[in-house]
């Protein structure tokens, strides 16, 4: 049962330097969401999709894209990492739906010094 | 826009206790509900929701949640705490907002158990 699997668990970057977060899930959900969660300030939507390729921009997209080839893989890319994206990152997904259970990925710790 | 708030950050209660997480919402319609915690280090795990329905909701590990419309209020109870409970709860609001299903969490509560 892996649900919603995310890569990889803890990553140091240096200011400007570029990485991909990866995340996959089995569940044939429409809906992947990438949000960040800060000390304090909950859950902040940074982008989703509604299936495979359409993607759109959540409350705070600046510094980050996503792309959606598939129907499992909705991938977060940061192009130049500053000290703000210092932050834990978690992918969700969910069936279409409202009210749907959105199910969590594990997490992906982010430092970047 | 709809949004969440959690009054309390952090909250201590005795093993044994019961408990009462507070949860507000402010949105047009009626929204869809959930509650759902996370243990350190871990993604978050839903407890329990609501969309429509009886207004008292029963959910895992023993909690339950009462949307209260006139309120505007989905407050989380359990009325055995164990130290397993320890963890941080966050309440949800989920709504269509510019043709998709947004979900807006709210800031967390902390739970402190203590023996």
């Amino acid at each position: 049962n892996a649900g919603v699997t995310q890569t990889p668990k803890f990553r140091i970057l240096k200011i400007g330097q570029s990485m991909t977060l990866q995340c996959t899930q089995d569940m044939n959900h429409n809906y992947m969401y990438w949000y960040r969660q800060d000390p304090g300030m909950g859950l902040k939507l940074i982008y989703y999709s509604v299936g495979a390729g359409i993607t759109d921009k959540g409350e705070v997209p600046n510094g980050y894209n996503v792309s959606r080839s598939t129907t499992e893989d909705f991938p977060l890319r940061l192009e130049l990492a500053a000290p703000s994206q210092t932050s834990v990152y978690f992918c969700a997904s969910k069936h279409r739906g409202s009210g749907n259970t959105i199910y969590f990925g594990e997490g992906s710790w982010l430092t970047v010094v | 826009a709809q949004s969440v708030t959690q009054p309390d950050i952090h909250i201590t209660v005795s093993e044994g206790a019961s408990l009462e997480l507070r949860c507000n919402y402010s949105y047009g319609a009626t929204p869809y509900l959930f509650w759902y915690v996370q243990s350190p280090g871990q993604g978050l795990q839903l407890l329990l929701k609501y969309f429509s329905g009886d207004t008292l909701v029963q959910g895992i590990k023993g909690f339950e949640a009462e949307f209260k419309r006139s309120q505007s209020s989905f407050n989380l109870r359990k009325p055995s705490v164990h130290w397993s409970d320890a963890a941080e709860y966050f309440c949800a609001v989920g709504a269509h907002s510019g043709g998709y299903q947004k979900v807006t969490f709210g800031t967390g509560t902390k739970l402190q158990v203590i023996p």
